[in-house]
């Protein structure tokens, strides 16, 4: 099982509605966790982040979080063709000096005008 | 200059070439990594430091030696690659490595190794 899972797509949605990505981990341990977003050619830029149960709403942007389920999704309302890039889910794994963030492999989104 | 600055931007090398991974934050953050990405997979976590002290080695090859002379400075020395070491190749920093806050990423290094 990896750590760190989500379904790789291509999500495809028409411009204007909402796009739901999830994902879904594997250590019960892990407190926090992230939503990067990567454009092709770039690198991944933090636009969410989420620590306890429930829903995190940043402008179009929703994390939900639900810690018994292991699982974590971003909502996107008012989708633009401008939010079409590749979604990384991030789960912090360990404690201390050695906590790091693990990788899913992401969701391509596309918004079609 | 802000953000994490990485250079060069793209690499070209032989297999038998020696060649260093410059990683520049001006965060004032006290943990860095280096990331290895590959097409069609999970960003791969290779070298963890936290204020210059490496807390996490992922199994990486010995030919991958990195390199932490302060906390805003972070290098990947590289030697006798092997063509599928061609990858994007990405640092990162964050305020420490104890409690997550997200990363900020550099603009990555396209390595092709040849």
């Amino acid at each position: 099982q990896k750590e760190v899972e989500q379904n790789s797509g291509p999500l495809s949605v028409p411009e204007g509605a909402i796009a739901s990505l999830n994902c879904t981990y594997s250590d019960r341990g892990s407190q926090s966790f992230f939503w990067y977003r990567q454009y092709s050619g770039k690198s991944p830029e933090l636009i969410m982040s989420i620590y306890s149960n429930g829903d995190k709403e940043d402008g179009r942007f929703t994390a939900q979080l639900n810690k018994a389920s292991q699982y974590v999704s971003l909502l996107i309302r008012d989708s633009q063709p401008s939010d079409s890039a590749t979604y990384l889910c991030a789960v912090n794994r360990g404690s201390g000096n050695t906590g790091k963030l693990i990788f899913g492999q992401g969701t391509t989104l596309q918004v079609k005008p | 200059e802000t953000g994490v600055t990485q250079t060069p931007r793209h690499l070209v090398m032989g297999m038998t070439n020696k060649k260093s991974l410059k990683c520049e934050q001006h965060l004032g953050h006290n943990a860095m990594y280096w990331y290895k990405q590959s097409a069609k997979k999970p960003l791969e976590l290779m070298f963890v430091y936290s204020l210059e002290e490496r807390v996490e080695n992922n199994s990486v090859p010995s030919r991958f030696s990195p390199e932490c002379p302060n906390s805003s400075h972070l290098f990947l020395h590289l030697h006798t690659l092997q063509p599928e070491d061609s990858a994007l190749y990405l640092c990162a920093s964050s305020p420490n490595a104890a409690f997550n806050y997200g990363y900020t990423f550099g603009s990555g290094t396209r390595l092709t190794v040849v």
